[in-house]
This record gives C-alpha cells, sequence and structure tokens, in this order.
C-alpha cells in the first residue's frame, strides 16, 4: 500500500526555471493539499483540493499553481522559481474533515533555488 | 499573535521521565486539535487526535481547554524513541480541513 507518493526527492532549480512537484494517492482521498515547511515556521498551507475539480488557496498560494483533474493525483507547480522558495515541500491527504481524518504525508521534496 | 503557539523547546529530559507540552491557539471557531510528531528530515505522522473529553493512548495523554483555547499532550515514562519533534495542529474552523500547524515543539530523551 503506497498511501501518498511524493516525486522528487531532491530538486535544484535555479532562480526563474519552473517545475512541477508531483503527488499522487491510492486511498481514495477526496482531500489532498500542499505544505511548505520552513525552520522556526511550522509547516504552511500553500494549496489544497477538496474534490476533483475543486482547489483553493491557502496561507501562501503567491508562486504556485495546483490543479486536480483526478482523485488521485494533485500537482504542484512553480511558475518561476525564486530563492525564497527554498523548502522542504509535503502533500498530504485525508479522507475527509475532523477529528476521524488525519492527514497522510508524504515523504517530501527538499527544493533549492539558487 | 500566531494562530498556533508552541514552546519551541527544546526539552531534553532523562528516560522514564514525565514531560508535557503545551499548545494555544486562537481561533475560537476550531473543532478539530491534533497531535503530530515530527522525526528529523522525516514526514509528520499522526500521534493523536484530540478530543473534548481528553484521550489516552498508552502513555500519551491529551487534553483540550476550550474555556482557555489550549490543548496538551502529556508522556509519561518516556523513552529514548519519544525524541522527535511534537507538532500541535488546528483546524481553521472554516469547515474543510484547513489545518494550521504550531512550529513544534522538539523533545530529546537522554539515556
Amino acid at each position: 500500500n503506497a498511501g501518498v507518493t511524493q516525486t522528487p526527492k531532491f530538486q535544484v532549480l535555479k532562480t526563474g526555471q519552473s517545475m512541477t512537484l508531483q503527488c499522487a494517492q491510492d486511498m481514495n482521498h477526496e482531500y489532498m493539499s500542499w505544505y511548505r515547511q520552513d525552520p522556526g515556521m511550522g509547516l504552511r498551507l500553500i494549496h489544497y483540493s477538496v474534490g476533483a475539480g475543486i482547489t483553493d488557496q491557502g496561507e501562501v498560494p503567491n508562486g504556485y499553481n495546483v490543479s486536480r483533474s483526478t482523485t488521485e493525483d494533485f500537482p504542484l507547480r512553480l511558475l518561476s522559481a525564486a530563492p525564497s522558495q527554498t523548502s522542504v515541500y509535503f502533500c498530504a491527504s485525508s479522507y475527509g474533515a475532523g477529528l476521524d481524518s488525519p492527514l497522510h504525508f508524504g515523504n517530501g521534496t527538499r527544493l533549492t533555488v539558487t | 499573535r500566531k494562530e498556533v503557539e508552541q514552546d519551541p523547546g527544546p526539552f531534553n529530559v532523562p528516560e522514564g521521565a514525565t514531560v508535557a507540552f503545551n499548545c494555544t491557539y486562537s481561533n475560537s471557531a476550531s473543532q478539530s486539535f491534533f497531535w503530530y510528531r515530527q522525526d528529523c528530515r522525516k514526514e509528520p505522522k499522526l500521534l493523536m487526535s484530540v478530543y473534548s473529553s481528553g484521550n489516552e493512548d498508552g502513555r500519551f495523554t491529551a487534553q483540550l481547554n476550550r474555556a482557555s483555547q489550549y490543548i496538551s499532550l502529556l508522556i509519561r515514562d518516556s523513552k529514548l524513541s519519544d525524541s522527535a519533534t511534537y507538532l500541535c495542529v488546528v483546524n481553521d474552523g472554516q469547515g474543510a480541513q484547513k489545518l494550521v500547524f504550531g512550529q513544534g515543539t522538539r523533545l530529546t530523551i537522554n539515556p
């Protein structure tokens, strides 16, 4: 049972480059989200989706796009990478909302923008 | 004021000790509360959900105080394997699963 799969695990970009972080889950979860984690900041929500075809912004959405064409996949696109986007990115999914629907996280993507 | 605040620590305690963490949240509409555990350079994993009446899972006890807007985590008889960062997580009260994370409390258990 794969759970939440993120690729790549590591990535180095130059300022201005674009790329897509992939996220897939095989648990038929409706809810998916992307977080970034920076030292001393905790995890911050970038974008989330409550189902296929529905996305919304989180706390720090600028510079990122998402789409949700299927239940399984929720890619995160960096449009024009900036050094401020150097971070660890986590994708997460859950069955729904509430105490009985905890988040399941992927292993993370460590991104460095030079 | 941060939505979710935790003492970042680090907490260094001897094996077998009891340790307690508190976390305060600012949104009175929040309905869901969790403690997650994160090992170094790993993804967060659910430790336990926090129910209104409080709940216990083995050596771990979580409490919720809605009036004062804080949640707590108590670890009894701590083990070396309990060394990790503990994240307090609260939903933002707007229905969807928009969770707000505290910055985490780092715990090291010493032999």
